[in-house]
């Protein structure tokens, strides 16, 4: 158990929907990561936040958006949602200081797009 | 950006014998190297990972190696076991203003046969 929380762990709905994505990081930690899995893309980074700012992003769509909250938990918004969006989503997250390499990885929401 | 090849993305090996993973890198300013396992149904976990000031790390039946000349890193498996059966990623990651975002190669089937 790496400590950071995912819900739900599935998710099924139909195109056009839109879904949300919870997080809670471990404890202490700052910086949340978001990832997309797909059997033909791989793990694919969609976009970082630390203390509760965006600090980086990858190849998140428009139709997508995240936030962190005050208390630091991450929600991913999914909208518009298309078949291909049907993923497993994990969020990761790292300590804070010098040594933000480490992440640690929830286990997943499986989404499915209909 | 940064891209990591993996090979092989399958591998199929007798209990006992070992197992060798290997990654190519293409961005010379990368210097932090995690490899990650990930079983069915699981979020990806960190098992090992080196910097780019050392060649070589070792944890128990797991090492990694770093070639930063030739940009390849390997991941090595001693008297495997069927419980090191799952799906290995290596990755490769640039610092930049705060943000530590790995890419990952696509991933590596490891299936260990009693």
């Amino acid at each position: 158990d790496s400590g950071v929380t995912q819900t739900p762990k599935h998710l099924i709905t139909a195109t056009g929907q839109r879904v949300t994505l919870r997080c809670s990081p471990r404890s202490g930690d700052l910086s949340v990561y978001w990832y997309q899995q797909s059997l033909d893309q791989g793990l694919q980074f969609l976009i970082q936040y630390y203390n509760g700012e965006e600090r980086a992003k990858g190849n998140i769509l428009e139709r997508f958006s995240a936030q962190q909250f005050p208390d630091l938990h991450s929600e991913l918004n999914l909208s518009s949602l298309e078949l291909g969006d049907s993923a497993l989503y994990f969020c990761a997250s790292s300590p804070p200081g010098g040594s933000t390499d480490t992440q640690y990885f929830g286990p997943g929401t499986r989404l499915t797009v209909l | 950006g940064e891209n990591v090849e993996q090979h092989p993305s399958t591998l199929s090996v007798q209990e006992g014998d070992s197992a060798v993973i290997k990654c190519t890198y293409s961005d010379s300013a990368s210097n932090y190297f995690p490899w990650y396992k990930q079983e069915l149904g699981k979020g990806p976990q960190l098992i090992i990972d080196i910097r780019s000031n050392v060649g070589e790390k070792k944890d128990q039946r797991i090492a990694v190696t770093l070639n930063k000349t030739a940009k390849h890193f390997s991941l090595h498996i001693t008297e495997t076991q069927p419980e090191d059966s799952a799906v290995y990623f290596c990755a490769a990651r640039i610092g930049s203003g705060g943000s530590y975002i790995p890419t990952f190669g696509r991933g590596t089937s490891l299936i260990v046969h009693p």
